[in-house]
């Protein structure tokens, strides 16, 4: 059965520091992959996707991507966090040929000044 | 351009009660969906459309239902409210998969079932 896991519930970090989002998915083909961001009260905005090609992948805020197919992993990876990026993410996994969509739990960052 | 629009933005409900949920979308998308949001679990799918028209069940459709008569418009109904239904409902929209799938979402409902 297809499944995304995000091991990091919650992840504290300081404005300027690295972050690094961990998302391992299982499925039988390469997926297409996908994060989003959702701020309180808010919809979930994409923030990078990965079909095929290159498995770096660079998105909008900064945000790069890096698909490993041996690991089955998709981690999401910015340099230096700003308080804004405050939010939760949500790793997306979705089969090409079939309508299995799964979404990860979630992880919530939270920003120190 | 609005994008994807839901309607409305918050409502209660008594157990038994019935609604329906409005979700419009500006982009002339092909493929809507339907997903509940509750702490913890994620985004499940509970339905979704591939054309007007259209419809599917997803991971979680007992106690739903929907339509599709025009292609900018996706409808989900719950037609006897249960506490359980209780959650935050997101609409989406995409486009075809040429062009890789990516979805674009409403601001949510939330709903709260007594």
């Amino acid at each position: 059965a297809q499944s995304v896991t995000q091991p990091d519930i919650h992840i504290t970090v300081s404005e300027g520091a690295s972050l690094e989002l961990r998302c391992n998915y299982s499925y039988g083909a390469t997926p297409y992959l996908f994060w989003y961001v959702q701020s309180p009260g808010q919809g979930l905005q994409l923030l990078l996707k990965y079909f095929s090609g290159d498995t770096l992948v660079q998105g909008i805020k900064g945000f790069e991507a890096e698909f490993k197919r041996s690991q089955s992993s998709f981690n999401l990876r910015k340099p230096s966090v700003h308080w804004s990026d405050a939010a939760e993410y949500f790793c997306h996994c979705r089969g090409g040929s079939n309508y299995k969509l799964t979404f990860g739990k979630g992880t919530l960052l939270t920003v120190n000044p | 351009n609005a994008g994807v629009t839901q309607t409305p933005k918050f409502r209660v409900l008594k157990t038994g009660q019935s609604m329906t949920l409005l979700c419009a979308q500006d982009m002339n998308h092909e493929y809507m969906y339907w997903y509940r949001q509750d702490p913890g679990m994620g985004l499940r799918l509970i339905h979704y459309s591939v054309g007007e028209g259209t419809t599917a069940k997803g991971e979680v459709p007992d106690g739903y239902n929907v339509s599709r008569l025009k292609k900018q418009n996706f409808l989900l109904g719950l037609e006897s409210a249960a506490p359980s239904q209780t959650s935050v409902y997101f609409c989406a929209s995409s486009r075809p998969p040429v062009s890789g799938y990516e979805q674009y979402f409403g601001p949510g409902t939330r709903l709260t079932v007594t």
